[in-house]
């Protein structure tokens, strides 16, 4: 089992940009958990997410955030229009079930220039 | 709303000293704490929850809710042990994590 998986690893993109970011859960497990931290931050929770359905988004910003986690494929974290706030580290969590043990990713470091 | 405090950003020991990391909270409710480690060049993991009570790689932690503190310790360092620790707090029953700014530990030779 290869854990979770998050690609790219690093990301550049210029202000106005878009910048997608992926998560793929560990083998077995349907929820999926979006966190951010910013420099000198602890990680931030962003949003939960199980198969087609968003469960919980209390911490994505209201606005050009957005998240989905299809029948197929992995998670997308999806920044339109990215500003240089947005520039942090974003960490994808799985697990098997909502109170079970979250593994993380390893991260994509976003950099918006 | 529920927060996390870790006040030391850095703190370093040499090897086989004690080290305490600090950890405190604030929830109204009953909730579940957690230490989560970072190691160099890997990515964050569990490092142990206070309800299973155990100690995990020479490390414990009591909850303390009178002083809403949950802090890590180990009575002899290794260097080995030099990394990034998170304290997390999640609500009782809920999924989401709150997590501190973190801690470096460096244990020095």
């Amino acid at each position: 089992n290869a854990g979770v998986m998050q690609n790219p690893r690093h990301l550049v993109r210029r202000r106005g940009q878009e910048a997608r970011l992926r998560c793929s859960p560990m083998k077995g497990h349907s929820h999926v958990y979006w966190y951010r931290q910013l420099p000198e931050e602890g990680l931030k929770f962003m949003v939960y997410l199980q198969k087609e359905n968003i469960i919980d988004e209390s911490g994505m910003p209201k606005e050009r955030f957005s998240a989905e986690f299809p029948k197929e494929g992995p998670s997308i974290l999806r920044i339109q229009q990215v500003v240089r706030g947005d520039s942090a580290a974003y960490f994808c969590a799985s697990s098997q079930g909502p109170q079970e043990t979250q593994y993380f990713g390893p991260g994509t470091r976003l950099l918006v220039l | 709303a529920q927060r996390v405090t870790q006040p030391e950003k850095l703190l370093s020991v040499f090897k086989g000293a004690p080290v305490e990391l600090k950890c405190n909270y604030s929830y109204s409710g009953s909730p579940e704490l957690f230490w989560y480690v970072q190691y160099s060049r890997q990515r964050l993991q569990l490092l142990l929850r206070h309800i299973s009570r155990e100690s995990i790689k020479g490390f414990t932690a009591d909850l303390n809710k009178g002083e809403t503190s949950f802090h890590l310790k180990k009575p002899f360092a290794q260097e080995e042990d030099s990394a990034m620790y998170y304290c997390a707090l999640k609500e009782g029953g809920g999924q989401n994590f709150v997590f501190g700014p973190g801690t470096r530990l460096s244990v020095l030779p």
